[in-house]
């Protein structure tokens, strides 16, 4: 099993929709959680952080985590043509040297 | 702060060759982080210093693979001898873990082995 997992897509939603990206990983003990954004030939960007269950909103995104399901999501409101890109999802446990694990990615095509 | 400074930007080697990436983490980050980003496997960790000290090197994939980091302010990732399937977008990353900051990653460096 993949220590973080994601939907390798593409995903595709309209101009204007809600697009709704998941993340599951394996290890209980990770207590950080981070959406990146990378777009065709450039390096991962962070857009959202959570360390806490329940919902975090950050303009148009809203990372949302559930510890006992091991559960990451990151729904992207009123998407954009340029919100089309590749959205990584990375966990960090607080022990162990505390390294960061990235999903493959998420595709995202937002049509407009 | 100019971010994270990898070189080269691009590299192609023959095969059996030695490669070496350059990174420059952002002053003050004291966790620093080598990747590699294929299509098929994603991004993977290779290795991550923290204050200049190997802490986990479980990602590399063989002995071919050497990382250094000699003082707080560089890093070098060495494939010797490369091959074919070592292509890839090699990332450094780092952060400032008693800030606890998120990792920064710099532009990469593009490998072709031919």
């Amino acid at each position: 099993q993949k220590e973080v997992e994601q939907n390798s897509g593409p995903l595709s939603v309209p101009e204007g929709a809600i697009a709704s990206l998941n993340c599951t990983y394996s290890d209980r003990g990770s207590q950080s959680f981070f959406w990146y954004r990378q777009y065709s030939g450039k390096s991962p960007e962070l857009i959202m952080f959570i360390y806490s269950n329940g919902d975090k909103e950050d303009g148009r995104f809203t990372a949302q985590l559930n510890k006992a399901s091991q559960y990451v999501s990151l729904l992207i409101r009123d998407s954009q043509p340029s919100d089309s890109a590749t959205y990584l999802c990375a966990v960090r446990g607080d022990t162990g040297g505390f390294k960061t694990i990235f999903g493959a990615g998420t595709r995202l095509f937002v049509k407009a | 702060d100019a971010g994270v400074i990898q070189s080269p930007r691009h590299e192609v080697t023959e095969m059996g060759q030695e490669v070496t990436l350059r990174c420059k983490p952002i002053s003050g980050h004291n966790s620093l982080f080598w990747y590699r980003q294929t299509m098929m496997r994603g991004l993977e960790l290779l290795i991550y210093f923290n204050n200049n000290v190997p802490i986990d090197d479980s990602g590399m994939p063989e002995d071919r693979f050497s990382a250094k980091m000699p003082n707080a302010s560089f890093s070098t990732l060495k494939i010797q001898p490369s091959e074919p399937r070592d292509s890839a977008v090699y990332f450094c990353a780092s952060r400032d873990r008693v800030a606890n900051t998120e990792a920064f990653f710099g532009q990469g460096t593009r490998l072709t082995v031919v």
